[in-house]
């Protein structure tokens, strides 16, 4: 069985351009993550959906990020503009249910100049 | 908001030794993961524990739920140079079941 799937895994783009990370969960994984990761930390949820609905994206800094799933499977998230501070490993996890464990994909590390 | 903290930050040992990482958290929580993200990698998912003073064991690694449900370890017995890797807990507690992590405890192990 595949795993979650993102791409690209690497990412360099200079401030204030937009980029895009992309997310493929596992099959039939109802539940549907994404995570920032900082260097030394534990990841931090930015949203989490259920099925197409963001049912938790109290941590989404929604003046630059926003986050879609289109029919419940893949999800992109859109950082415009891109900051310094956005630098960070970005982290897809998908549950078949919310609360049940998480698996998360390889990452896109983000590095902005 | 919830806070989870682990101890200690990093942990250096000699093959052979034990190992333990203290998780605790600030609110009482309905459960509690524990996850391994080897470096370079992303995190893998080991266990949850959900009932106060649940104890399980998958092989070398003991994981214990306190009784308050407010607090968790992790020992390993006889660490291998298998077990290096940054090992984080996450709390669930309230209706959102919002995860939230540890920083984690960095294991190296000296052969």
């Amino acid at each position: 069985e595949a795993g979650v799937v993102q791409s690209p895994r690497y990412k360099i783009i200079e401030k204030k351009q937009p980029v895009a990370f992309w997310c493929n969960p596992i099959s039939g994984h109802n539940t549907l993550y994404w995570y920032l990761q900082n260097l030394g930390q534990g990841p931090e949820l930015l949203i989490r959906y259920e099925n197409e609905e963001a049912v938790d994206d109290s941590q989404l800094p929604k003046d630059r990020f926003s986050a879609e799933r289109l029919k419940g499977v893949d999800s992109t998230l859109k950082i415009q503009p891109a900051e310094l501070g956005d630098s960070a490993v970005y982290l897809c996890a998908s549950s078949e249910w919310t609360g049940n464990e998480q698996y998360f994909g390889p990452g896109t590390r983000l590095t902005v100049t | 908001g919830q806070q989870v903290m682990q101890i200690p930050q990093y942990q250096h040992v000699q093959e052979g030794e034990d190992f333990t990482t203290y998780c605790n958290s600030s609110t009482t929580l309905s459960n509690i993961q524990w996850y391994k993200q080897r470096p370079g990698g992303h995190p893998v998912f080991l266990i949850q524990l959900v009932k106060s003073g649940e104890v399980k064991k998958q092989k070398r690694l003991t994981f214990q739920f306190g009784e308050a449900k407010k607090n968790s370890s992790l020992h390993i017995t006889a660490t291998q140079t298998t077990d290096v890797g940054t090992y984080f807990c996450a709390g669930s507690g309230g209706s959102n079941y919002k995860l939230t992590f540890g920083k984690g405890t960095l294991l190296t192990v000296n052969p």
